[in-house]
């Protein structure tokens, strides 16, 4: 089975403050990606690699920086966190091989920026 | 337009009934399509994957209509358990991995 990790569940922080939120797979995969996902408006995808030291911003990279430095690990920063920035945050990896799309999520980091 | 829409629902439904949703998505390109299920407050989990016309697993059928360019998934003999939100997703097209998804589904299945 795929397993995806994430470094907390929940997280509390002040406005302002510098957030790192971690990601760590186990299944060898090129890709990595962090979403955030609010009622009504879904998963919006924030970043994505597709090898190590390799991003590309997704389509809300605003506020947000991520990387990378081994294959299994995708780090995600809030540079300087804001109350907008109050969300569910889901990391997910996928394998470039065979044209296989799937992705798999990890259990989330539940965000709340006061 | 967005780009991969769904009927937000909810979809109350009793049990042992079929239910049935649809998902549209707008870029032609796109070849690989996923239902993913999302119980409340937890992550999405892969359904199931379509690559070509369809897919059955269990109670589960999920059908491609590239014509119209929407997928759809049938359950059959709903359980209580079935209640979740339904995501589906499909890729951007091209060489890219990025998948696109819908807002989900709220289906809820009634004793």
């Amino acid at each position: 089975d795929v397993k995806v990790t994430q470094s907390s569940r929940y997280l509390v922080k002040r406005t302002g403050e510098k957030v790192f939120l971690e990601c760590v797979q186990d299944m060898d995969h090129e890709n990595m990606f962090w979403y955030r996902q609010d009622p009504g408006l879904g998963l919006r995808l924030i970043y994505f690699s597709y090898d190590v030291k390799m991003k590309e911003k997704g389509d809300i990279p605003e506020g947000y920086s991520v990387s990378r430095e081994k294959k299994e690990r995708f780090s995600l920063i809030l540079e300087s966190a804001s109350t907008n920035q109050t969300s569910m945050y889901l990391c997910a990896s996928s394998t470039t091989g065979g044209g296989s799309y799937e992705q798999y999520f990890g259990p989330g980091t539940r965000l709340t920026v006061t | 337009r967005k780009e991969v829409e769904q009927d937000p629902g909810p979809f109350n439904v009793p049990e042992g009934a079929t239910v049935a949703f649809n998902c549209t998505y707008s870029n032609s390109a796109s070849q690989s399509f996923f239902w993913y299920r999302q119980d409340c407050r937890k992550e999405p989990k892969l359904l199931m994957s379509v690559y070509s016309s369809g897919n059955e697993d269990g109670r589960f059928t999920a059908q491609l209509n590239r014509a119209s360019q929407y997928i759809s998934l049938l359950i059959r003999d709903s359980k209580l358990s079935d209640s979740a939100t339904y995501l589906c997703a499909a890729n951007y097209g091209g060489a890219t991995n990025k998948l696109i998804f819908g807002t989900g589904t709220l289906l809820a299945v009634q004793p």
